[in-house]
This record gives structure tokens, sequence and C-alpha cells, in this order.
């Protein structure tokens, strides 16, 4: 089945520093998601993507929908320790489809 | 925003014990919802696709006869694991979106079934 390419796999950063993740397929996908999670608990969506191009914030979050539509990265600024957990990525290739997962970005913030 | 709850969080129970887990979409009518399992340190794997009214579509490796779907109501699925053993030990998460116009895919805080 259609896989997505997320990376990297994990992260260590210092409190404050920027990070960007992203996500890459082979395929068209005409929505790209970011989830969140945190151990114990579902994915919380954090931003959603529906129009290639399409540039997107949620506070300290950005997240782009690649103009080719088989790519989409995250970027979080001046992170913080709250900040940690997995992202993940899911991309859609039509409508009717269930979203597709990344393998998931683990970030540790370092105060 | 949008709320998926799930119920319970958290289940222990014997061997060949049956579970049943509810997802419950709280502030709209999901025409479709999604069970993922989800091991240690891995991605969510979908499971099956539910939409209400009609039966689950399982994906490839995934027992239908085991993993009982029923999705009734535009608000309400339920996942039965049957008889269950301590391989389906795992965290369930259950997901809701409205299919018609651009609608996000939420998520259930999810179950963690332990199988002793």
């Amino acid at each position: 089945g259609q896989q997505l390419n997320q990376s990297p796999q994990s992260m260590f950063i210092q409190e404050g520093e920027d990070v960007s993740m992203n996500c890459t397929s082979s395929s068209i996908f005409n929505t790209w998601l970011w989830y969140k999670q945190e151990p114990g608990e579902g994915p919380v969506l954090l931003i959603a993507l529906y129009k290639a191009g399409e540039l997107t914030s949620n506070g300290r979050l950005t997240a782009q929908f690649g103009i080719t539509r088989k790519d989409s990265f995250l970027n979080i600024s001046a992170s913080i320790p709250s900040d940690v957990g997995i992202y993940f990525c899911a991309g859609r290739p039509n409508g009717n489809t269930p979203l597709v997962f990344g393998k998931g970005t683990r970030l540790s913030v370092i105060a | 925003g949008a709320v998926v709850s799930q119920h319970p969080s958290w289940v222990i129970c014997k061997s060949g014990t049956s579970v049943k887990i509810e997802c419950r979409s709280l502030d709209f009518q999901a025409t479709t919802m999604f069970w993922y399992r989800q091991f240690p340190k891995q991605s969510l794997m979908l499971m099956a696709t539910s939409n209400e009214g009609s039966k689950a579509t399982y994906e490839q490796g995934v027992e239908k006869d085991k993993f009982l779907i029923n999705h009734a109501s535009l608000t309400l699925s339920t996942l039965t694991v049957t008889s269950a053993h301590p391989e389906d030990s795992s965290f369930y998460i259950c997901s809701a979106r409205v299919l018609t116009g651009h609608q996000p895919q939420h998520f259930g805080d999810g179950t963690r079934l332990s199988i002793l």
C-alpha cells in the first residue's frame, strides 16, 4: 500500500531552537494533516492542508502542502518543553480513502 | 472543536474474555469511523473503516471475526475484541470524520488493552 516517508525519525533540540520535519510520498495526495501524540493519548490534530502550495500557521507551528502534492513540512519555531511528543504526518490520496500515516518524528526538547 | 470520545481508556482482562470499546463523536455526525491499532514506538495501523449502517471494511490481515465492528449510528461505533489473547494487547484508537467537504479526521484518546 501507499507509504509516507517521514523524517527525521527523532530530534533532540535545545529549548528555543526551531524545528523542521517533513513527509514525502511517491504518489499525489489531496490532503495533508499533521498530528501530535503524547504518551498514552490519541493523536491531536495540529494543522490540516487541503490545497497544493497552501501555507498554514497555528501559533508557533507552520505547515505547507507541497506544490507537487507529494510532500509536506511542519516547522515549529522557538521550541518549548511542552512541544515534546511524537509528530505524525498523514495524507489522503482522495476524499474517500483512509489516511496514510508517516512513522512519526519523536521530538525531545532540552531545557 | 470536534471531539471524539473513546471508552474505556484502559482495560485489563483475562485471556479468553471479549472486550468492547466505544467510540463516540460528541459534537458532529461521523459518517465514517476508523479503528487503528498502535504498538509501542510505532505508527498507527489502520484496522478497519466503518460507515454508518453498513459493514466495516477491514484491512488486509485483520480478522473480521476477531475484531467485530458495529457502527449503528452517526455518533457511535464499537470495536469488540473477541476471545482476546495476550497478543491482542495493544493501544486501540478510534477516529471519526464527516465525508463531505474538507473535514479533518479527529481521534479519540485511545484504549490501552492488556490481556493477561
